[in-house]
């Protein structure tokens, strides 16, 4: 019973280095999330995906793309890393577009030294 | 520009006792409003939720309390217990949005 799978669970990145964060669930969902938590911030929404095929921007979608490659999975990418983007992402899903309750992974731990 | 404040970082309380956490919001567009749980290196956890034409919503020890005039929710636990120590988020739901946006949280102790 996997949910929402996150990979990988932890990266250390050099300033201007670039990744791709993945993520995939199970449960057949159409909406897809990502966002990031950082100390005193809460949960900021960075881009979201309301159908395969659709993506759009959330609050703080500087610096960031998103692909969604099917309706199971949902990559975040750093194409240029900055120290201002250590946070822990956290993809989420769920069944619908709207007012409905999110399913999340357990994150990415991301180090942009 | 924080649509969704919880003006409280921490609460402390004692087992056994109510807990209640508070949630403000600016948009008046926000018509789903819900409450999710997050321990320790773990992904926040859907917990209990409310539609704008409700005021009240109840699952087990945990209530929520929709006051839309002062665009206001609260969560009610009780009894309060050691398990329900964690950070709490409120979030909330613009009408035809896909966007939910959450606040900031809030650490909740219980003590023993």
């Amino acid at each position: 019973n996997a949910g929402v799978t996150q990979t990988p669970k932890f990266q250390v990145l050099k300033t201007g280095q670039s990744m791709t964060l993945q993520c995939a669930q199970d449960m057949n969902h159409n909406s897809m999330y990502w966002y990031r938590q950082d100390p005193g911030m809460g949960l900021r929404l960075i881009y979201y995906s309301a159908s395969e095929g659709t993506t759009d921007k959330g609050e703080v979608p500087n610096g960031y793309n998103v692909s969604r490659l099917n309706k199971r999975e949902f990559s975040l990418r750093l194409e240029s890393a900055a120290p201002s983007q250590t946070s822990v992402y956290f993809c989420a899903s769920s069944e619908t577009r709207t007012n409905e309750k999110l399913f999340f992974g357990s994150g990415t731990q991301l180090s942009v030294l | 520009d924080q649509q969704v404040k919880q003006n409280s970082p921490s609460l402390s309380v004692q087992e056994g006792r109510i807990s209640i956490l508070n949630c403000d919001y600016t948009n008046s567009m926000f018509d789903y409003f819900l409450w999710y749980k997050k321990y320790p290196a773990e992904g926040p956890t859907f917990l209990i939720s409310i539609s704008s034409i409700k005021d009240k919503n109840e699952d087990g020890r945990f209530t929520v309390f929709l006051n839309k005039s002062a665009k206001h929710l609260s969560l009610h636990i009780v009894p309060s217990q050691p398990g329900d120590s964690a950070v709490y988020f409120c979030a909330a739901s613009p009408l035809g949005d896909d966007k939910i946006i959450f606040g900031k949280g809030t650490r909740l102790h219980i003590l023993p």
